[in-house]
C-alpha cells in the first residue's frame, strides 16, 4: 500500500534558523500531498497542500514543492520562529469507497528556542 | 465559526465499561473521520462515512463501532475498552471527494484513558 517516510525527530532549532523537514512518499499512483500541523493538546491543522506534480504550496512561510521524480514532498521555512514550535505531518490522498484516506508520516517534533 | 466539535476532550473509563464519544460539524461536509492517535503517533483511519454510507478499515477491531444519525453528529463507541484504546482520538470531515484533493478539517480531539 501507499506509506509516507518522514525525517525522524525531535528536531530542535533556534530563533531565525532555516527549517528543513523531509518527506517522501510511496504511491502507486498520483496521490495529492499534504502537511498538517499540530499544536500541543489540539487537533491537526492544514499547513499547506500540492495535487500534482511540480506544484508548489504554501502557508505562513512555509513551503513545499510536489516532486514526483523523487517522490518527496519536503516542507522548508526560510526563519522559523517560537510559535511553530509543534508537530509536523506529512500525508498523501488515497481513494477508499468515494472517500479521501489520509495515510500519514510519523510525524516531526520542531523545537524552537528563543 | 465552523467547525469541528469533539466532546467530551477528555474522558476517563474503566477497564471494559462501554464508552461513546461524539463529533459534530457545522460545515456540512458529506465525509466524516474517526482517527485513533496514540502517544507519539501518527493519526490511523478507523473508518469514515461518505454520507450514510459506512466505511471500516479492514484491521479496525470489532470493538469499535460508529454512529452517524445525521449529517451534522457522528459517534466513535467503544463496547469494551481495553488498556490498549487509550489515545486521542480524532474526528475529521470532508466535502465530496475531489480526486484526493480536498482537506480534512479535524477537531480538537478527545484524550481516551482507561483505568
Amino acid at each position: 500500500g501507499d506509506s509516507v517516510t518522514q525525517m525522524e525527530g525531535p528536531v530542535t532549532l533556534s530563533e531565525e534558523a532555516f527549517l528543513t523537514i523531509n518527506c517522501t512518499y510511496t504511491a502507486t499512483g498520483y496521490p495529492s500531498l499534504f502537511w498538517y500541523v499540530q499544536y500541543p493538546g489540539e487537533g491537526l491543522q492544514l499547513l499547506l497542500k500540492a495535487t500534482k506534480a511540480d506544484d508548489k504550496g504554501s502557508n505562513k512561510g512555509f513551503e513545499a514543492t510536489y516532486r514526483k521524480e523523487t517522490t518527496s514532498f519536503h516542507l522548508e521555512k526560510g526563519s522559523v520562529q517560537v510559535s511553530d514550535s509543534a508537530v509536523y505531518f506529512c500525508a498523501l490522498s488515497e481513494t477508499v469507497q468515494g472517500a479521501q484516506k489520509l495515510v500519514f508520516g510519523q510525524g516531526t517534533r520542531l523545537t524552537i528556542n528563543p | 465559526d465552523a467547525m469541528v466539535i469533539q466532546n467530551p476532550r477528555y474522558q476517563v473509563t474503566q477497564f471494559g465499561k462501554p464508552v461513546t464519544l461524539s463529533c459534530s460539524q457545522t460545515l456540512n461536509h458529506n465525509v466524516m473521520y474517526w482517527y485513533q492517535q496514540k502517544s507519539s503517533q501518527a493519526p490511523k483511519l478507523l473508518f469514515h462515512y461518505y454520507d450514510k454510507d459506512f466505511n471500516n478499515e479492514a484491521d479496525t477491531p470489532d470493538n469499535f463501532q460508529s454512529r452517524r444519525p445525521n449529517t451534522s453528529f457522528c459517534f466513535l463507541d467503544i463496547r469494551s475498552p481495553g488498556l490498549g484504546d487509550a489515545a486521542m482520538y480524532l474526528c475529521a470531515t470532508s466535502r465530496d471527494w475531489a480526486g484526493g484533493s480536498e482537506t480534512q478539517y479535524f477537531g480538537p480531539g478527545t484524550r481516551l484513558l482507561v483505568l
